[in-house]
């Protein structure tokens, strides 16, 4: 089983939609967790982290649910530039600072 | 005032031969990172430094080898290049080694 699972898409939607993306992760002892965003050809970035009380950032709201051992991404009011690889990251800390990665969902959004 | 920076962009070169990846960060992190992103578009970590002193090493063949000179440089680099290493590597840089990472632009490598 891999680390982190996620749908690889892609999700295709229209603009304005609301769009969202699940992930699993394996390690039960994983604290902390992160999307990034990769668009296509270029570097990922940081989009938001996820807590466990979840995250808002405007359209964005990101939860985590330890029980299932998932983590959601939800974007609201879909712009064509939100066209991207989402990436489902969990984060080991300890002394190794690794990020785990999962392969990405791939969305795009029409007009 | 670009934040994290790599080079080469691309890199094409036959198997067999040495070649390097030179990256540098402006940003005052104290941690770098090599990544690889294969044709998959899967994005795994190879290596990492903290002050220079390497904290992360992957299941790498050691033809790979990671080198910083200083905290704001971390260079990779592959001997006797095979085909398998054709891939897009990403440097990264963080403070305290945090979750939140900055990434290059990528060094796209092709061994033909």
């Amino acid at each position: 089983r891999k680390e982190v699972e996620q749908d690889p898409g892609p999700f295709n939607v229209p603009e304005g939609a609301t769009v969202a993306f699940n992930c699993t992760y394996s390690n039960s002892a994983s604290q902390s967790f992160f999307w990034y965003r990769q668009d296509c050809r270029k570097e990922p970035k940081l989009l938001m982290s996820v807590y466990s009380s979840g995250n808002e950032d405007g359209r964005f709201t990101a939860q985590l649910n330890r029980a299932s051992q998932y983590i959601s991404l939800l974007i609201r009011d879909s712009k064509l530039s939100d066209s991207a690889t989402y990436l489902c990251v969990d984060f080991r800390g300890g002394g190794y600072n690794k990020l785990i990665f999962g392969a990405g969902t791939r969305l795009a959004v029409h007009p | 005032d670009t934040a994290v920076s790599q080079t080469p962009k691309y890199l094409v070169t036959q198997m067999g031969n040495d070649k390097s990846i030179k990256c540098e960060q402006n940003l005052g992190h104290d941690t770098m990172y090599w990544y690889k992103q294969d044709s998959k578009k899967f994005l795994k970590i190879m290596f990492s430094y903290n002050n220079k002193e390497l904290i992360i090493n992957e299941t790498v063949p050691n033809r790979f080898s990671p080198k910083s000179p200083d905290k704001a440089h971390l260079n990779l680099h592959i001997n006797s290049l095979e085909l398998g290493d054709s891939a897009v590597y990403f440097c990264a840089s963080s403070q305290n080694r945090a979750g939140e990472q900055y990434f290059g632009p990528g060094t796209r490598l092709t061994v033909t």
